[in-house]
């Protein structure tokens, strides 16, 4: 089955700065990559995703690449803010079950003022 | 929040009790989910549904079941609680399916099984 790694498990950047999470992906049939957002006591929220057939993707000041070849994808985050700050989850699936998604174990980002 | 309802929010059993969890939705969803959260393993999936009555297992099934009777409700079930299954529960749906469709989660149920 398929298995993803995320890294950083923890970061934290001071307020403007940036920050880049990046998880692997082992199966080569994912083609589906979303990321989440995960505030205390609340589930997770999809805040970017990214399907196999682009190799980036913006919105705002968030951006996702994706790297086939390598099997990696990455999260940026420029520009900061203490809002940013929450459990940031990857996850990896393929294009005929997209919620049978196969998560990383999360990055805890705090963005200090 | 989707339009999702988990119930109850907060929950302690004994070991060896059954105990149910339930998961609503008001958006007409056909696929639902139920993951369980537990730190340092970000989310695993536990069982799925396609639509009413037509479910399936997912990669951490063993020690649950679930059903779905009607479109909007999927019942997870612990036929009997174990210190192991003490975790947060989250419920999800997806629109699509069959498409790449992100999955929409409610706001979880911490489960304590003491």
């Amino acid at each position: 089955g398929e298995n993803v790694e995320q890294h950083p498990s923890t970061l934290s950047v001071q307020e403007g700065d940036s920050a880049v999470i990046k998880c692997t992906y082992s199966d080569s049939a994912s083609n589906y990559f979303p990321w989440y957002k995960q505030e205390l006591g609340k589930g997770p929220q999809l805040i970017i995703d990214i399907r196999s057939n682009v190799g980036e993707k913006k919105d705002q000041r968030i951006a996702v690449t994706l790297n086939k070849t390598a099997k990696h994808f990455s999260l940026h985050i420029t520009e900061t803010q203490p809002e940013d700050s929450a459990v940031y989850f990857c996850a990896a699936s393929q294009n005929t079950n997209a919620g049978k998604s196969t998560f990383g174990d999360g990055t805890t980002l705090t963005v200090k003022p | 929040d989707a339009g999702i309802t988990q119930s109850p929010r907060h929950k302690v059993t004994e070991t060896g009790t059954p105990v149910t969890l339930r998961c609503h939705q008001t958006e007409n969803h056909r696929y639902m989910y139920w993951y369980r959260q537990d730190p340092g393993h970000g989310l695993r999936l536990i069982h799925y549904s396609y639509g009413v009555k037509d479910t399936d297992k997912g990669e951490v099934s063993d020690g649950y079941s679930v059903s779905r009777s009607k479109t909007e409700d999927f019942l997870l079930t612990l036929e009997s609680a174990t210190s192991s299954q003490t975790s947060v529960y989250f419920c999800a749906i997806s629109g699509l399916g069959t498409e790449n469709s992100p999955l929409h989660f409610g706001n979880g149920t911490r489960l304590t099984v003491t």
